[in-house]
């Protein structure tokens, strides 16, 4: 099993849907993070959690909002999916004091 | 504005050549540079990564070169071979209160003919 789980691998939605991508880790990491991947930009961040009550945004955080229910779970929300949101998401996890990111299988969203 | 610029986007080698990715820097305050590898299908997994007090670190076939006063470092696949067709990000961080936070450059797709 992976270590870092997300769901759903893959999504079609259409615009002005709620969707909502979830992550859990097994690996007892206290950092967690959601990635946006675009071809020629690479991986951009769009929110991470150090711990279940912090909260911060990354670089690309409007139209985006996160949870972290539980130290192993941290899920991402578009609240009104619109088409330049179609892109590769990634959660990522890590361990306070290193700097690797371990990173899920992605999800797959395309907004029409 | 990206902070780590990488070129190029996309190589194309055959099997038993040098590949070289390569990537440039602003902030003078990144004190890591790892390399992350992407397969098809799959997240980016860490590859080697290097800190600035030296100029190259060597695993395998794989090395990276690190020129500080060029804010420049490149990643080295010898003897390049298909199974090494991947897309390849570098990144760099500082060491902050905020912790380790990464700035990915912009990914070269790798492909290696055989």
């Amino acid at each position: 099993d992976a270590d870092v789980t997300q769901t759903p691998r893959n999504r079609i939605t259409k615009t002005g849907k709620r969707i909502m991508l979830e992550c859990s880790q097994t690996k007892g990491h206290d950092r967690m993070y959601w990635y946006r991947q675009d071809p020629g930009l690479g991986l951009r961040l769009i929110y991470y959690s150090f711990d279940v009550k912090d909260i911060n945004k990354g670089e690309i955080s409007d139209g985006y909002s996160v949870s972290r229910q539980a130290q192993a779970k941290f899920s991402l929300s578009l609240e009104s999916a619109i088409p330049n949101q179609t892109a590769l998401y990634f959660c990522a996890t890590s361990f306070y004091g290193t700097g690797e990111l371990f990173f899920g299988e992605g999800s797959r969203l395309t907004v029409l | 504005q990206q902070q780590v610029k990488q070129s190029p986007q996309s190589l194309i080698v055959q099997k038993g050549g040098i590949s070289i990715i390569n990537c440039a820097y602003e902030n003078t305050a990144f004190d890591y540079f790892p390399w992350y590898q992407q397969f098809p299908g799959k997240g980016p997994a860490l590859l080697i990564a290097i800190r600035p007090d030296v100029s190259e670190k060597k695993e395998g076939r794989f090395t990276i070169s690190f020129n500080k006063s060029a804010k420049q470092f490149s990643l080295h696949i010898m003897d390049s071979q298909p199974g090494d067709s991947a897309t390849y990000f570098c990144a760099a961080s500082m060491h902050n209160n905020a912790g380790n936070m990464l700035t990915f450059g912009g990914g070269t797709r790798l492909m290696v003919k055989p």
